[in-house]
């Protein structure tokens, strides 16, 4: 089966850095995404990594290490509206379907 | 964002209802998913169409039917559902859905109610 754990929820400071984390045990590994999720509202791609190591992106990086089947999503420089659930998905096969997601981390920013 | 689309954004139906929520992308893309979303659960891949065959069905209740007459259109025909299956229903498309770096554009979700 394909298992995917994220933490459920998580604060900071507005203006600061968060790192939300992603492991996962898969049967093949092709790929992982990260997605940003606003409440009631779409899924919207923030990154892919298929090779270890960091992938930067303005204010967000991600990172992969495959030999520890581990992620992580860093925002800096955090923004109020950067409060939503952030969503880990891994493609475990040779096509786009074969996506599996974690439950989502739901990111508040406080003042 | 307006590159997939879905009507109705909200649907509350009774058990013996029959209802069909439906998705359109204008993105030229040429695969096309349909996805339930609940509560603390994470997203579920129910069906994927690509140049409209059908080419996933992941043990979804006969209850749910899609169809994609082109590759910009895809439904979902619900009939006789459960309260069970109240949940954001999310569509999203994909360029080509044959490569793994193939990245999914997700629509707003419709939000189901079923009484």
């Amino acid at each position: 089966g394909q298992n995917i754990d994220q933490p459920t929820e998580m604060t900071a400071t507005e203006g600061a850095i968060v790192q939300i984390n992603c492991t996962y045990q898969t049967s093949g590994f092709n790929g992982l995404f990260w997605y940003q999720q606003h409440a009631g509202e779409a899924p919207t791609f923030l990154s892919y990594n298929v090779l270890d190591g960091l992938e930067e992106k303005g204010r967000f990086s991600s990172f992969l290490s495959r030999s520890k089947g581990y992620s992580y999503l860093l925002l800096k420089e955090l923004q109020m509206k950067d409060s939503a659930s952030y969503l880990c998905a891994v493609n475990s096969g040779a096509g786009s379907y074969q996506l599996t997601f974690g439950k989502g981390t739901k990111l508040s920013v406080i003042p | 964002e307006t590159g997939v689309t879905q009507t109705p954004r909200h649907l509350v139906m009774g058990m013996t209802n029959k209802k069909s929520l439906k998705c359109e992308q204008h993105l030229g893309h040429n695969a096309m998913y349909w996805y339930k979303q609940s509560a603390k659960k994470p997203l579920e891949l129910m069906f994927v169409y690509s140049l409209e065959e059908r080419v996933e069905n992941n043990s979804v209740p006969s209850r749910f039917s899609p169809e994609c007459p082109n590759s910009s259109h895809l439904f979902l025909h619900l009939h006789t559902l459960q309260p069970e299956d109240s949940a954001l229903y999310l569509c999203a498309s994909s360029p080509a859905g044959t490569s793994a770096a193939d990245t999914q554009y997700f629509g707003p979700g419709t939000r189901l109610t079923v009484l």
